[in-house]
């Protein structure tokens, strides 16, 4: 079973405005951690924000936020004020247990094109 | 600049070749990770090392044989490999223990298999 789901595969936003970025997840372990990474035409992973299973208040970092809906299992990424540089790929990914090395899981990605 | 660097940035190679990926982490990590980045498939953990122990093979062919000889270093040997190894190699460091700690990743190795 997919343990990462992004049902956008890709999605068009205007300059300026605001996107949601879905993301679903799938696991039977209380303690576990959501991140989002960015992936420009260039190849490297950026780390963009990170939610931990516990934590009781939605992540930001600066104009990215993370609408958790741990009831319904989801990590929504939102980006406020999108720029033509937020164009890219954008991975969900989440970390079972919190101990010791990491196995992160990453879903399928969605790409993200910002049109002037 | 990034403190997770990798070598080559492009590789291309036939079949019956023998070639080597290198990593290499500024960051003072304890765990390292190399990660296959196929088109149109989500990015899938190969190896998994944890203080230069190797705690993860997630079912790699034996094509693919890793080394760790020190927590700074990570290396892909690679031979004998099939076209349907040509993708993008990833390499990751993080701190290791409870709590968060995100992933850094290198730039890759976008390798072609002739």
């Amino acid at each position: 079973a997919q343990k990462i789901t992004q049902t956008q595969p890709g999605m068009f936003v205007q300059e300026k405005e605001a996107v949601t970025l879905d993301c679903t997840y799938d696991t039977s372990d209380p303690s576990y951690g959501l991140f989002w990474y960015k992936q420009p035409s260039s190849g490297e992973m950026i780390f963009l924000i990170y939610q931990g299973s516990y934590d009781q208040q939605n992540a930001t970092e600066g104009r990215y936020s993370l609408n958790f809906q741990k009831a319904r299992k989801s990590a929504n990424l939102v980006i406020s004020a999108s720029q033509l540089g937020d164009s890219a790929m954008y991975f969900c990914a989440m970390r079972e247990g919190l101990q010791g090395a990491q196995k992160l899981v990453f879903g399928q990605g969605t790409r993200l094109t910002i049109n002037p | 600049e990034t403190g997770v660097t990798q070598t080559p940035r492009h590789l291309v190679m036939g079949m019956t070749n023998k070639k080597s990926l290198k990593c290499e982490q500024h960051l003072g990590h304890n765990a390292m990770y190399w990660y296959k980045q196929s088109a149109k498939k989500p990015l899938e953990l190969m190896f998994v090392y944890n203080f230069k122990e190797q705690t993860e093979n997630n079912s790699v062919p034996s094509r693919f044989s890793p080394e760790c000889p020190n927590s700074s270093h990570l290396f892909l040997h690679l031979h004998t490999l099939q076209p349907e190894d040509s993708a993008l190699y990833l390499c990751a460091s993080s701190p290791s223990g409870e709590g968060r700690y995100e992933q850094y990743f290198g730039p890759g190795t976008r390798l072609t298999v002739t």
